[in-house]
């Protein structure tokens, strides 16, 4: 059974610094891997998705990237901003199944 | 192009009491799921549908949770009766069948179970 694990829990950090969150997964046979954002009290925004023959995908200040062999993928913010404050979740689409199996999400903070 | 549209956005009643939520996926997607998130947790799929056929419902309570998607557009999900452990929020998403099987979230539906 696949499962993700993203650490931190949550993760609180100055205006302007680069950060990353991790995204792990147990099952190397998916399809691909998205990071989404969540505002409270909203749904999920779709960020980067990375197809598992990729190694990485980049939209403005984020970059994710993603190495299947270790069950491992990584999110980085550059120049972070108080609007970027939200819930990221990572999310792998299990092959053949087409479903996400979610992380349960860092809570980011960007204080001002 | 419009997003996924759910009502209601709120929603509280008392346990045993029947509630349903309604998707209105995006114009042209296929595929229409529904995901159940607890407080602090990732969302988990319940239901997702192929047009108007239930491909994977492995994951819904079928003793008190029912879906439908009649004509292959809206959706609705059901539940009855409602317990203190079904407060959550419910995401419906949709997308097109095929590579790279993209999903587009609607807003949810918070639901309060007093």
């Amino acid at each position: 059974k696949q499962e993700v694990t993203q650490i931190p829990a949550a993760l609180s950090v100055p205006e302007g610094e680069n950060l990353v969150l991790n995204c792990s997964f147990t099952d190397s046979a998916i399809y691909n891997l998205q990071w989404f954002r969540q505002d409270p009290g909203k749904g999920l925004t779709s960020l980067l998705l990375i197809q598992s023959s990729q190694r990485e995908q980049t939209s403005g200040r984020l970059n994710a990237s993603l190495d299947k062999s270790s069950g491992r993928s990584t999110l980085y913010i550059a120049a972070s901003q108080p609007g970027d404050s939200a819930t990221y979740l990572c999310a792998v689409e299990v092959q053949g199944a087409q479903k996400l199996v979610f992380g349960q999400g860092t809570r980011l903070t960007i204080n001002p | 192009e419009a997003g996924v549209v759910q009502s209601p956005r709120y929603k509280i009643i008392e346990k045993k009491q029947p509630v349903a939520f309604w998707c209105n996926p995006i114009s042209g997607h296929n595929t229409l799921y529904w995901y159940l998130q607890n407080l602090g947790q990732g969302p988990e799929l319940l239901i997702r549908y192929e047009n108007e056929e239930a491909v994977d419902d492995s994951q819904l309570p079928k003793d008190r949770f029912s879906a439908e998607r009649l004509k292959g557009v809206d959706s609705t999900l059901k539940i009855q009766p409602a317990e203190l452990g079904d407060s959550a929020v419910y995401l419906c998403a949709s997308g097109k069948t095929g590579a790279p099987y993209e999903q587009y979230f609607g807003p949810g539906t918070r639901l309060t179970v007093t």
